[in-house]
C-alpha cells in the first residue's frame, strides 16, 4: 500500500531559486493538504484542495501557490524560496472533511533554504 | 484562530511508568483527534473522541475529551521504548459548511528502556 508518497525527500535550494513538490495518493480521497512543520511551531496549513481543480489557501499561504489538475495529484510549488521556507513540508489526503475526518500524511520532505 | 496548547512540550520517562499529556483550548471542538510522529515520518492518528466526556482505549493508551469539548487527555500506563514519538492533538471545529482541523505543537515523549 503506497498511501501518501512525496517526492523529493530532501532538497536544498538556494535564495531565489524555485522548486515544486509533488504529492500522490492512491486512495482515491477527495481532500488534500500541504502543512509545514517547523520547531515549536507546530503543523501549519498552507494550502489545501477540496477536490479535482480546485484549491483554497489555508493559514500560511504566502510564497507558495498549488495546482491540483488530477484528483490523485497535489503540487507545491515555490516560485522565490527564501529562507523563511526552511522547513518540512507534509502532504496529506483525506476522503470526508468532516467530524471524523482521517488524514493520512506521507513522510515528508526536507527543504533547506540557504 | 483557534489554539490548542499541549503541555508538557517535552517528557522524559523510565520504561514501565505512566504519564499524561494535556491539550487544551478556549475554544469548542466538534471533535478532537491524537496523532504519534516517529522521526523522518508523517503523523499517524490515533485516536478520534466525538463526545463531551467520550473516553477510548487503545491497549496501554487511553484518551479522554472533555465535557465541554474543550480539551482531552492522553494518558499512557506502563510505557515501552516504543511509544517514544511526538504526540500531537488537533482539533476539529465546523462553521460556514466547511471543516477545520488545528493541530497543536505537540508533546515530544521519550521512554528511556
Amino acid at each position: 500500500n503506497a498511501g501518501v508518497t512525496q517526492t523529493p525527500k530532501f532538497r536544498v535550494l538556494k535564495t531565489g531559486q524555485s522548486m515544486t513538490l509533488l504529492c500522490a495518493q492512491d486512495m482515491n480521497h477527495e481532500y488534500m493538504y500541504w502543512y509545514r512543520q517547523d520547531p515549536g511551531m507546530g503543523l501549519r496549513l498552507i494550502h489545501y484542495s477540496v477536490g479535482e481543480g480546485t484549491t483554497a489557501k489555508g493559514e500560511v499561504p504566502d510564497g507558495y501557490n498549488v495546482s491540483r489538475l488530477k484528483k490523485q495529484n497535489f503540487l507545491l510549488g515555490l516560485e522565490s524560496a527564501a529562507p523563511s521556507q526552511t522547513s518540512v513540508y507534509f502532504c496529506a489526503s483525506s476522503d470526508y472533511g468532516g467530524t471524523n475526518e482521517k488524514l493520512f500524511f506521507g513522510s515528508g520532505t526536507q527543504l533547506s533554504v540557504l | 484562530t483557534q489554539l490548542l496548547e499541549q503541555s508538557p512540550q517535552f517528557l522524559s520517562i523510565q520504561e514501565g511508568e505512566n504519564l499524561t499529556v494535556y491539550c487544551n483550548s478556549s475554544s469548542v471542538f466538534s471533535s478532537l483527534q491524537w496523532y504519534r510522529q516517529e522521526p523522518g515520518e508523517g503523523p499517524v492518528l490515533l485516536v478520534t473522541v466525538v463526545t463531551g466526556g467520550e473516553v477510548k482505549k487503545l491497549k496501554r493508551l487511553t484518551f479522554q475529551f472533555g465535557d465541554a469539548r474543550k480539551d482531552s487527555s492522553l494518558h499512557i500506563t506502563a510505557a515501552q521504548p516504543g511509544d517514544t514519538g511526538l504526540y500531537l492533538c488537533a482539533g476539529v471545529s465546523s462553521g460556514a459548511g466547511s471543516y477545520q482541523l488545528t493541530f497543536g505543537k505537540g508533546t515530544k515523549l521519550s521512554v528511556i528502556p
